[in-house]
């Protein structure tokens, strides 16, 4: 059975810094692209970060581009995702999603509120 | 960007009925591999999202048969050929041919 995990949210102030983790398990982690979605309180799906299988191509929607960092790790079957200089409207549950072109498994999201 | 419109974005069906969602895109979703990637996700309250259909009218592991999605090139439908109650949630249209992208979502009620 497929599973992902989310790990990390939490309340942060602006401008400061949080990493979230995400546990794979049920598939051959290091064979999947993996993405971030996010989804603001009451809103809409929001495409985040995606990740090739190897880590050679990445992908940042343009409102978190210089400031969020995707990365892995295939031999702890482990998504990552540094975010810093993080704003009020960075304040979503944030999703771990496994596929490219077919986002084929969603984890149960984490919670990452900005506020002072 | 890719900008992909939904419509409508309520839509109240009396059980048993059919119900349909519009999705359009800027344009088109046609990859240069050839597949157009157009996939359409439900997200029940409470729930996380979960894809329903992926590249247009493959209906993913366990999805039920009463729903089908169909188009081509900036226009596609999904279709639920009979409401039940389990169905009520919000549906998005997700592009991933250029980055990626998702409709508005539409809420699905019942009457």
């Amino acid at each position: 059975e497929v599973q992902l995990v989310e790990s990390g949210g939490g309340l942060v102030q602006p401008g400061g810094s949080l990493r979230l983790s995400c546990s794979a398990s049920g598939f051959n982690f290091s064979s999947h692209a993996m993405h971030w979605v996010r989804q603001a309180p009451g809103k809409g799906l929001e495409y985040v970060s995606a990740l090739s299988n190897i880590g050679g191509s990445t992908y940042y929607a343009d409102s978190v581009k210089g400031r969020f960092t995707i990365s892995r790790d295939n031999s702890k079957s482990t998504l990552y995702l540094q975010m810093s200089s993080l704003r009020a409207d960075d304040t979503a549950v944030y999703y771990c999603v496994k596929g490219w072109a077919t986002p084929d498994y969603w984890g149960q999201g984490t919670l990452v509120t900005v506020s002072s | 960007d890719i900008v992909m419109t939904q419509t409508p974005l309520s839509s109240p069906v009396t059980l048993g009925q059919p119900a349909s969602i519009s999705c359009r895109s800027s344009q088109s979703l046609v990859h240069s591999d050839g597949n157009t990637y157009l996939n359409w996700l439900q997200q029940r309250p409470g729930q996380p999202p979960r894809l329903l259909i992926y590249k247009i009218s493959n209906r993913f592991s366990g999805v039920p048969d009463r729903f089908s999605g169909s188009g081509a090139g900036t226009d596609f439908t999904l279709k639920i050929s009979r409401v039940e109650a389990e169905d009520v949630g919000v549906y998005y249209c997700m592009q991933a041919t250029q980055g990626a992208t998702f409709g508005q979502g539409t809420r699905l009620e019942i009457k």
